[in-house]
């Protein structure tokens, strides 16, 4: 089964710039989008990028999506760090007709 | 305004069975790709099920043969059915709905989820 697999955790300070991985397990990253989920404690996820470095609407644009079909693996960037921006990162993608979703990042901001 | 409602959680013994209800406003969920998440105490997101528009359904292995997603278009409510639940189901359940044009650009808008436990 396809797998996603992202670092249990990353900080950084404000204003800084942070990179959070994820790492296929096998097959090719690229071959479904990739997308990726903020989830603030207590709250239920929203999505800060989709498609092709997709941003919905009010996401600001320090945050972009980018794939590296040599390691196998997606990145979500957030530059210009805040700390409203603390909060648990999910990577998602499909396994055909399965959804999959990655162990998630917590992300800290001090 | 695009929303999503979750309803039905709560205490159910081993064994027992719960339904769950998503509440939708804004769009027809009867034209939409539709999944149900579930997130484990202090664990990550996990898929349980999808269902497209056309009405093929999917789940994953660990809910497979016990779950059943459905929906009632005249309610506009999508439904998860959750029989002989386990310990490990206990989770707050999300329904979200997907970017169209579905299973393609993940899920654009969630509901607050509701909360199953599973314990005697």
């Amino acid at each position: 089964n396809f797998k996603l697999t992202q670092p249990h955790s990353v900080s950084e300070s404000p204003g800084k710039t942070v990179t959070i991985s994820c790492t296929g397990s096998s097959g090719n990253i690229d071959s479904s989008y990739v997308q990726w989920y903020q989830q603030r404690p207590g709250s239920a996820p929203t999505t800060v990028i989709y498609g092709e470095n997709q941003r919905p609407s009010g996401v600001p644009d320090r945050f972009s999506g980018s794939i590296d079909i040599s390691s196998n693996s997606a990145s979500l960037t957030i530059s210009g760090l805040k700390t409203e921006d603390e909060a648990d990162y999910y990577c998602q993608s499909y396994d055909g007709t399965t959804v999959v979703f990655g162990g998630g990042t917590k992300l800290t901001v001090l | 305004e695009v929303q999503l409602v979750e309803s039905g959680g709560g205490l159910v013994q081993p064994g027992g069975s719960l339904r769950l209800s998503c509440a939708a406003s804004g769009f027809n969920v009867s034209s939409k790709y539709m999944t149900w998440v579930r997130q484990a105490p202090g664990k990550g997101l996990e898929w349980v099920s999808i269902l497209y528009s056309g009405g093929i359904t999917y789940y994953a292995d660990s809910v497979k043969g016990r779950f059943t997603i459905s929906r009632d278009n005249s309610k506009n409510t999508l439904y998860l059915q959750m029989n002989n639940l386990r310990a490990g189901d206990t989770a707050i359940y999300y329904c979200a709905r997907d970017y169209p044009p579905g299973g393609v650009y993940g899920m654009d808008v969630w509901g607050q989820g509701t909360t199953v436990t599973v314990s005697s």
